[in-house]
């Protein structure tokens, strides 16, 4: 079975600040993962996806995530955030022998402060 | 805009109601789901279409009933819902390519469905 858990379910940080979001996964086959923003009353918009090569991953809105395949993870990151970054974000998987179904992790909300 | 439409954005109705949720792209993708967002629980997948074909019910009540006429449109007909029905209900569609795990869905924007 694969299952994605998220360690934070809310993550408060200052303006500015450097953020990391966390994500562990459990797969028994190899895996594309993805992170996910949705803002209020939103559908979900993607930030980032890893499907092979290089660990590091850029996406939009300044975000990056790295797999790590020995420690499971697909933590995301970023430098500096500003008050527009208030969300819920989700981490998601699909096992490359599936039907592309995406399971997604419970959400963590990033709630950015002034 | 991620090319994927939604409509109604919100819906009220009765638990004696007849009604149905629409989901259009013109992405050219070939799978396409139904997902459930309820406040405090993660997203729930409810169906799933590929080449108009369901693959997947994930245990979902008769009560909700999907449709699928063809790779651009999706349809989920409610009837005699509960108010624990009411949730974030939000449609996506990806590219399905047979023996390449493709890879991003596209999510509308929702159905905010309120049963009263």
């Amino acid at each position: 079975a694969q299952s994605v858990t998220q360690l934070d379910s809310q993550v408060p940080v200052f303006e500015e600040a450097p953020v990391e979001l966390r994500c562990n996964y459990s797969s028994s086959v190899s895996v594309y993962l993805f992170w996910y923003v949705q803002y209020p009353n939103q559908g979900l918009q993607l930030l980032l996806k890893y499907l092979s090569g290089s660990t590091l991953v850029k996406g939009i809105n300044g975000f990056e995530a790295e797999f790590n395949k020995s420690q499971t993870s697909f933590h995301l990151r970023k430098p500096s955030v500003h008050i527009s970054d208030t969300a819920e974000y989700f981490c998601a998987l699909h096992g490359s022998s599936n039907t592309g179904k995406l399971i997604f992790g419970q959400g963590t909300t990033l709630q950015v402060k002034p | 805009e991620t090319g994927v439409t939604q409509t109604p954005r919100h819906l009220v109705m009765g638990m004696t109601n007849k009604k149905s949720l629409k989901c259009e792209q013109h992405l050219g993708h070939n799978a396409m789901y139904w997902y459930k967002q309820s406040a405090k629980k993660p997203l729930e997948l409810m169906f799933v279409y590929n080449f108009k074909e369901q693959t997947e019910n994930n245990s979902v009540p008769s009560r909700f009933s999907p449709e699928c006429p063809n790779s651009s449109h999706l349809f989920l007909h409610l009837h005699t819902l509960q108010p624990e029905d009411s949730a974030l209900y939000l449609c996506a569609s990806s590219p399905r390519i047979p023996g390449q795990g493709n890879t991003e869905a596209f999510f509308g924007q929702g159905t905010r469905l309120t049963v009263v």
